[in-house]
């Protein structure tokens, strides 16, 4: 069964808008990791946030990640085209094993 | 620097008919995975390895074969094709398991 559950499933904004991107999860974790996924390619790992961490940042990405509700978020900052894509939620718990969620689609008007 | 590489990339294939997917891995990482991809599941893990000769049952092993005679390979068969297997397999590699999976650019499996 899934551990990460994203919402909203589908995004749609304008391109250069902020695009925010929530993930919800049930059990303990080592950490939470987000991926992209291309149409049609494989995932990328875009930024991993370990379980005694708040707040990450990479670029334009900022991941916060609250412990006490289980739950994480991705903010895409002046999107672009390019940010067209599927973003995946993946927690890792002490298995060595990953449990990805169903992804939330973006999409990047120009 | 090939990194993940899967092959072949499309397959096509009958019912009852046995498949195998090849990953290979240039990183020399210990851990490697196998998810596969349906619409409305996300990735679901299938099998995974820590090492040669390691291997243990993901969320939904039913159907299919690993085997990791060396590390950099991690071949995935399905032992007799249904329908229901039918989806894109991707295959990741990570160094220590519980940090960046990377993965490959997935097969498309069509079962007939």
């Amino acid at each position: 069964s899934q551990q990460g559950e994203e919402d909203p499933q589908a995004l749609s904004i304008q391109e250069g808008e902020n695009a925010t991107m929530n993930c919800s999860y049930k059990t303990s974790i080592n950490n939470l990791q987000w991926y992209r996924q291309n149409s049609g390619r494989g995932l990328v790992h875009l930024i991993l946030i370990r379980s005694n961490e708040r707040e990450k940042h990479s670029g334009r990405l900022r991941v916060t990640l609250d412990t006490s509700k289980k739950s994480s978020s991705l903010l895409i900052t002046a999107s672009r085209a390019a940010d067209t894509a599927s973003y995946f939620c993946a927690t890792g718990s002490n298995d060595y094993k990953l449990s990805f969620g169903a992804g939330t689609t973006v999409t990047v008007r120009a | 620097d090939a990194g993940i590489t899967q092959s072949p990339r499309y397959k096509i294939t009958e019912t009852g008919r046995q498949v195998t997917l090849m990953c290979h891995q240039t990183w020399s990482h210990s851990y490697m995975f196998w998810y596969r991809q349906d619409l409305g599941h996300g990735l679901r893990l299938i099998y995974y390895s820590a090492a040669a000769d390691i291997t243990d049952k993901g969320e939904v092993p039913d159907g299919y074969v690993v085997s990791r005679s060396k590390t950099e390979n991690f071949p995935l068969t399905l032992e007799s094709a249904t329908r229901s297997q039918t989806s894109v397999y991707f295959c990741a590699s990570s160094l220590t398991g519980l940090e960046t999976q990377y993965f490959g650019p997935g097969t498309r499996l069509l079962v007939l």
